[in-house]
């Protein structure tokens, strides 16, 4: 089945130890989004890439950087965790950006940081 | 700015149905999505909405009035599978999603 996965599903981290968070799709879409989800908030987007192209929000902090090596894996690399960057992280894709395309979900990495 | 609103929480009995509004102001239109999200996973797509009128999907049906701002998710026969939460997000003119911070779906028995 054609599908969104990531890995791992849980990581536990130290305050200011990097971690890298990792997502690859089968979907062979060309958009692929990193969110950031808190309890009960609204997924916050990140970034998103279309193909190679990225594409960074304004609010979004230095300490999160993203690599796309090619069309299927996408990363997530938090440089130095505080205690607030503990949250769900969803890599989601679509088929197209600049239109109102479904995007699909991984199951998410739940990131703890003591 | 743009914004959506949506109940924080909303509780139903197994059987009933339940009607989980939202409201959204953004800056251009292009569709309205409502996804499915169960506690610790990741949200599923249950509809999406660009045209004013009801679509109806099984169980669950999705109504939008863009003249209004204004769209609701309807759940029928609720089951018990179907607590989790609920979120709406509106496409703006730049084809950014705007999220809702979802509504949490309680079912009782």
């Amino acid at each position: 089945d054609a599908m969104v996965i990531q890995n791992p599903r849980y990581q536990v981290t130290q305050f200011g130890k990097p971690v890298t968070l990792s997502c690859s799709q089968t979907l062979n879409h060309n958009v692929m989004y990193w969110y950031q989800q808190k309890s009960s908030q609204a997924p916050k987007l990140l970034f998103h890439y279309y193909d190679k192209d990225f594409n960074n929000e304004a609010d979004t902090p230095d300490n999160f950087q993203s690599r796309r090596p090619n069309t299927s894996f996408c990363f997530l690399d938090i440089r130095s965790p505080g205690l607030g960057d503990a949250a769900m992280y969803l890599c989601a894709t679509s088929l197209r950006t600049g239109g109102a395309d479904t995007q699909y979900f991984g199951p998410g990495t739940r990131l703890t940081v003591l | 700015g743009q914004n959506i609103d949506q109940p924080t929480e909303m509780t139903a009995t197994e059987g009933a149905i339940v009607q989980i509004n939202c409201t959204y102001q953004t800056s251009g239109f292009n569709g309205l999505f409502w996804y499915q999200q169960h506690a610790g996973e990741a949200p599923t797509f249950l509809s999406y909405n660009v045209l004013d009128g009801l679509e109806e999907k099984g169980r669950f049906s999705s109504f939008l009035s863009r003249s209004k701002g204004y769209s609701y998710l309807l759940l029928q026969e609720l089951q018990m599978k179907d607590s989790a939460s609920y979120l709406c997000a509106s496409i703006d003119s730049n084809y950014q999603l705007i999220w809702g911070a979802g509504t949490k779906l309680i079912i009782k028995p």
